[in-house]
């Protein structure tokens, strides 16, 4: 069952400009992290929050958890054209095993 | 720098064809994974294991099987391959137990193409 789902589906900036993309899901969680997948690779682990914290930054990554609203945001700021890349929410859940549950993504395109 | 391994970055087997994807880690990771990405439809878990000989189906286990006969090895099968089953096969790998132990580590993906 799909837990995440990622807003928009395609986002496309110029470089410099900042990159919002939305993560709804549907039940409690554990945590919620966030992974990003260049073309025809394998994902990259990008940031990890935790369902007791509401915001979280990594570099030019700011992550935000709202569990009343059961959504995340992901923010990049200042984006380059070498984040273009598609950008996976995952969530764990707190009962059960640790699998990650993946949304379907949001493409993100920038261009110099 | 840890790693996943998958045997194959492409693959072209035959409808029928009995099919072996092969994943190795180098972190002593307890758990494992096998999810197949499609266009539209995400990542979606297929088997994992928590610990030697140990699978828990996924999502979509059907036409599927696993075996974990090492910690550091987690094979997935397709025991007669069908067109349906053409995509993206990526295996990942993570710590067991305790919170923030599940940032999972990803292989580069095998594109299986069944014709």
């Amino acid at each position: 069952s799909q837990q995440g789902e990622e807003d928009p589906q395609a986002l496309s900036i110029q470089e410099g400009e900042n990159a919002t993309m939305n993560c709804s899901y549907k039940t409690s969680i554990n945590n919620l992290q966030w992974y990003r997948q260049n073309s025809g690779r394998g994902l990259v682990h990008l940031i990890l929050i935790r369902s007791n914290e509401r915001e979280k930054h990594s570099g030019r990554l700011r992550v935000t958890l709202d569990t009343s609203k059961k959504s995340s945001s992901l923010l990049i700021t200042a984006s380059r054209a070498a984040d273009t890349a598609s950008y996976f929410c995952a969530t764990v859940l707190n009962s059960g095993y640790s699998t990650l549950t993946f949304g379907k993504g949001t493409m993100l395109l920038v261009s110099p | 720098d840890v790693k996943v391994t998958q045997s194959s970055r492409y693959l072209v087997k035959r409808t029928g064809e009995k099919v072996f994807l092969e994943c190795v880690q180098d972190m002593d990771h307890e758990n494992m994974f096998w999810y197949r990405q499609d266009p539209g439809l995400g990542l979606r878990l297929i088997y994992f294991s928590y610990d030697v000989k140990m699978k828990e189906k996924g999502d979509i286990p059907e036409g599927y099987s696993v075996s974990r006969e090492k910690k550091e090895r987690f094979s997935l099968i397709l025991e007669s391959a069908s067109t349906n089953q053409t995509s993206m096969y990526l295996c990942a790998s993570s710590r067991g137990g305790g919170e923030g132990n599940t940032e999972a580590f990803f292989g580069q993906g095998t594109r299986l193409t069944v014709v």
